[in-house]
C-alpha cells in the first residue's frame, strides 16, 4: 500500500526556538496533503490543508503565521512551528491525497513535539 | 461547523463480547471511513464507506453508512485484546479531500 512518512518521529525543542516537520509521500503524488494535531487522549484536530504549489488553507482558529506550511513538491509537506512554546507540545500528523490514482488518504506515522 | 460525535467515549469489555461504536453528525458526508489508532501511532484505515445505507463487512468488524449519509456506525463481534485501541470515524467533506474527525472511542478489551 502507499506510504507517507513523517520526520522527525520525535523531538524536543526549547522555548523560543522552530521546528520544522517534514511529511513525504514514499510512493505516488499527492497535490494535497492534510496536518493534523492530535492531544493526549483526543481525537485528530484538522489544522490545515497544505497545497502543492499554492499557499495553505488553514482551518478556523489556527495561526498561519504560527504553523508555517509549504508544499513545494508533489512529494513533500512541511510544517515549521515558528516560536514555539509548552502548549504546541503535542503530536502532529500528516495525511497525503493520492492525486493521481487512488484519491484515498493515507496518514503519516506522526511526530511528537516536546517543548521545554 | 461539523461535528462528529462519537459514543461511548470509552468502553471496556470483555473478551469475546459484542460491541457497537456509533458515529453521529447533523451533517451530510459524501463519505465515511473508520480508523483505528495505536498510542503513538498514525490512525490505520479499516473501511470507507461511501453509498448511504451501505454495509460492509472485514471479518469480525461489520461497518454501516447511515441511510442520509450523516451517521454510522461499526461493530464487532467476539471482541479479542488485540482490538484494543481508539478507534476514529472520519466524515468527508462533499466536494473536497478534507475529511472530519469523530471525537473517538476508546476501547479495552480484557483476555
Amino acid at each position: 500500500g502507499a506510504v507517507v512518512s513523517q520526520h522527525p518521529s520525535r523531538v524536543i525543542c526549547k522555548s523560543g526556538t522552530s521546528v520544522k516537520i517534514e511529511c513525504r509521500s514514499l510512493d505516488f503524488q499527492a497535490t494535497t496533503m492534510f496536518w493534523y494535531r492530535q492531544f493526549p487522549k483526543k481525537s485528530l484536530m484538522l489544522m490545515a490543508t497544505s497545497n502543492e504549489g499554492s499557499k495553505a488553507t488553514y482551518e478556523q482558529g489556527v495561526e498561519k503565521d504560527k504553523f508555517l506550511i509549504n508544499h513545494a513538491s508533489l512529494t513533500l509537506s512541511t510544517l515549521t512551528v515558528t516560536s514555539a512554546h509548552p502548549e504546541d507540545s503535542s503530536f502532529y500528523i500528516c495525511s497525503a491525497v493520492d492525486s493521481h490514482g487512488s484519491y484515498e488518504q493515507y496518514f503519516g506515522p506522526g511526530t511528537r513535539l516536546t517543548v521545554t | 461547523t461539523q461535528l462528529l460525535e462519537q459514543s461511548p467515549q470509552f468502553l471496556s469489555i470483555q473478551e469475546g463480547e459484542n460491541l457497537t461504536v456509533y458515529c453521529n453528525s447533523s451533517s451530510v458526508f459524501s463519505s465515511l471511513q473508520w480508523y483505528r489508532q495505536e498510542p503513538g501511532e498514525g490512525p490505520v484505515l479499516l473501511v470507507t464507506v461511501v453509498t448511504g445505507g451501505e454495509v460492509k463487512k472485514l471479518k469480525r468488524l461489520t461497518f454501516q453508512f447511515g441511510d442520509a449519509r450523516k451517521d454510522s456506525s461499526l461493530h464487532i463481534t467476539a471482541a479479542q485484546p488485540g482490538d484494543t485501541g481508539l478507534y476514529l470515524c472520519a466524515g468527508g467533506l462533499p466536494g473536497t479531500y478534507k475529511y472530519i474527525f469523530g471525537t473517538g472511542t476508546r476501547l479495552k478489551v480484557l483476555a
